[in-house]
């Protein structure tokens, strides 16, 4: 169980096109999810927190025109980068947490988004 | 370790030996703490967690002790496998209703055969 998926696993766009991203929790209602971004080498940086009907909660330095999120269902998150540049190319990890077993977070797989 | 630009603190070992994992996090309010494993090109996996309520906690092959005098956390993992190879990070859960997760900078560990 606690399964969280994300789709797609790998994608390359050019320089100014929009990518959106999904994150799935497959087996459990997810109140919240979390966009992380993540850097070769480096740590995860949490980006937004997101509550199933109501709008996300960005931290600070995240310009959130530019990373859109929405969260419409108990089971889906998307995030959507707009007008890519290739200084966005990064590893995006969502992850959700369990409406009944609140305290733990369920990681997806991650996507590598390549901007060119 | 302190890790230097962009640079993750690298932990050798060889196969069967312990290792000891080190974190340092920054906020005394936090509660909760947890330590993931992370694959190359995969998501973080949870190994193990604790409340700030304890100072030790076991799981299978895994320790992890709390040390919040200083702010200090540590992953020990027994007989370590080549299979362990990965790099390890901490996370720190500041409160509040959202379950805020700050990550620590991560180790690599490598494990010789």
């Amino acid at each position: 169980g606690a399964v969280v998926s994300q789709h797609p696993s790998r994608v390359i766009c050019k320089s100014g096109t929009s990518v959106k991203i999904e994150c799935r929790s497959l087996d459990f209602q997810a109140t919240t999810m979390f966009w992380y971004r993540q850097f070769p080498k480096q740590s995860l940086m949490l980006m937004a927190t997101s509550n199933e009907g109501s709008k996300a909660t960005y931290e600070q330095g995240v310009e959130k025109d530019k990373f859109l999120i929405n969260h419409a269902s108990l089971t889906l998150s998307t995030l959507t980068v707009t007008s890519a540049h290739p200084e966005d190319s990064s590893f995006y990890i969502c992850s959700a947490r369990d409406r009944v077993v609140y305290n733990e977070q369920f990681f997806g797989p991650g996507t590598r988004l390549t901007v060119l | 370790g302190e890790s230097v630009g962009l640079h993750l603190p690298t932990l050798s070992v060889q196969e069967g030996d312990n290792s000891i994992i080190n974190c340092a996090y920054s906020n005394s309010a936090s509660d909760y703490f947890i330590w993931y494993k992370q694959e190359s090109g995969k998501g973080p996996q949870f190994i193990i967690d604790i409340r700030s309520n304890m100072d030790k906690r076991q799981g299978q092959r895994v320790t992890v002790l709390l040390n919040k005098t200083v702010k200090h956390l540590s992953l020990q993992i027994a007989a370590t496998q080549p299979g362990d190879s990965a790099v390890y990070f901490c996370a720190e859960n500041l409160g509040g209703s959202n379950y805020k997760l700050t990550f620590g900078k991560g180790t690599l560990l490598t494990v010789n055969p």
